[in-house]
């Protein structure tokens, strides 16, 4: 059963690059594609951006122009960077699998979730 | 882009009661490319139904989706104390993910 397992700096000060990390572990790593999510404090969810195993990257035009989304196949991760973060950009930070590959069709769906990182952007 | 609409914002309903959810789309989607979670306090979400109406693994029977073109319900049949939370219904289309912006199902 595909899990993943994020980790990254909690605590940033403004101006300050966002990384996080997740780890695709008990599965393949392929035939998926690999999102994240974040969600402010007491507000609803939003997607920033996907990446799947061929490097191919969807962003959110909200913050396409601050996001970059990598894969490293190698050690089955995928990671998040988000420039230069603002009091704004504070909120939990889930990983998550989007599309899964089965039976010759791609499905579309978020069914493996990260526990989340809390992400505090204060000066 | 597509704007989702999730109505009402808070439902207050007792244990037993059904909940009936409505997700509304700002143009016509694709049903294969709606689906809906559940968010409990402290938790990442968690998929219920994709395809519009399709349950996901080790989801009760209790929780339905259905619709099709601007209009999509969850149905939980009957409220259990664990099923007070969060829904948030999404969906795919040109590259993008959506979600709407979520209904709270308290207790009453």
């Amino acid at each position: 059963q595909v899990q993943v397992q994020q980790w990254g700096a909690g605590l940033l000060r403004p101006s300050e690059t966002l990384s996080l990390t997740c780890a695709v572990y008990g599965g393949s790593f392929s035939g998926f594609y690999w999102s994240w999510i974040r969600q402010p404090p007491g507000k609803g969810l939003e997607w920033i951006g996907e990446i799947n195993q061929s490097g191919t990257t969807n962003y959110s035009p909200s913050l396409k122009s601050r996001v970059t989304i990598s894969i490293d196949t190698s050690r089955n991760q995928f990671s998040l960077k988000l420039n230069s973060v603002t009091a704004a950009d504070t909120a939990v930070y889930y990983c998550a699998s989007s599309r899964r590959y089965i039976f010759y069709n791609w499905e579309y769906y978020m069914d493996v979730w990260g526990k989340g990182t809390t992400v505090t952007v204060s000066s | 882009e597509i704007v989702l609409t999730q109505s009402p914002g808070t439902l207050a309903l007792s244990p037993g009661e059904r909940a009936t959810l409505s997700c509304r789309a700002s143009q016509s989607v694709t049903s294969s490319y709606l689906a809906w979670y559940q968010q409990r306090p402290g938790q990442a979400p968690r998929l219920l139904i994709y395809g519009a109406s399709s349950r996901a693994t080790g989801i009760p029977d209790r929780f339905s989706g259905s619709g099709s073109g601007t209009d999509f319900t969850l149905t939980i049949s009957r409220l259990e104390p664990e099923d007070f939370a969060v829904f948030y219904c999404q969906h795919y289309g040109n590259s993008l993910w959506t979600f709407g912006q979520g209904t709270k199902v308290e207790i009453k």
